[in-house]
């Protein structure tokens, strides 16, 4: 069965170094997704993707963070300037286009924990 | 913006009994609510999802209800065995145009006592 992948599963860096994540979504997949979960709490939507715009994102979602479908198959958060508090695991998500049947389903990626020192 | 309420924060059940997790929600337009199944250190999976024009869903052991007009859903686990201990978290969504906006509740961690 198709996943969504994402690496690195571990990123560590310094506070204010620049970071980027990827993903790889499903492949008939249209709408992208990340999340990001702080060690014990709850998952937060940061901005939703498609059709090469960004198409929704949450306050959490400023400046400092962008997002790029570089090429056909990879989907990249990137984070400027990193600050301690960005340290959480981010979970990138794909679905298929509409809304019929199971077709609104997201499917999470295994997620990248970023550590912050 | 919308704001997702769960209660409880932990559940201990024994084999074999049921959990009840219940989420509350504030916008209207949300038309959406999946509940993710999330194991320690792994991805958040959908276990069952529920249509705004639905008042109810099941799938077997699982079952799923909406209240609209209250705003409020519960998730329902009949006979729960070891492997259903786990993190449950509800979710609402608005779905417009194809793309989704989801809102995370707090999450239920849910301990099944063999």
């Amino acid at each position: 069965e198709p996943e969504v992948t994402q690496t690195p599963s571990h990123q560590v860096t310094q506070m204010g170094q620049e970071v980027i994540l990827r993903c790889v979504p499903i492949s008939n997949h249209l709408y992208f997704y990340w999340y990001r979960q702080i060690l014990g709490q709850k998952v937060e939507f940061l901005v939703s993707f498609y059709n090469n715009e960004i198409s929704e994102k949450s306050e959490i979602f400023d400046d400092q963070f962008s997002v790029e479908r570089p090429d056909g198959s990879n989907f990249t958060l990137k984070i400027r300037s990193t600050k301690l508090e960005d340290s959480a695991m981010y979970f990138c998500a794909s679905s298929e286009a509409g809304w019929g049947g199971r077709s609104n389903e997201q499917f999470f990626g295994p997620g990248t924990r970023l550590t912050v020192l | 913006g919308e704001n997702v309420e769960q209660h409880p924060s932990t559940l201990s059940v024994q084999e074999g009994d049921s959990a009840v997790i219940k989420c509350t929600y504030s916008d209207s337009a949300s038309n959406y609510f999946p509940w993710y199944k999330q194991e320690l250190g792994k991805r958040p999976q959908l276990i069952i999802d529920i249509r705004s024009n639905v008042g109810e869903k099941k799938d077997q052991r699982i079952a799923v209800t909406l209240n609209k007009t209250a705003k409020h859903f519960s998730l329902h686990i009949t006979e729960t065995q070891p492997e259903d201990s786990a993190v449950y978290f509800c979710a609402a969504s608005i779905h417009s145009g194809g793309y989704q906006k989801v809102t995370f509740g707090t999450g239920t961690k849910l301990q099944v006592i063999p």
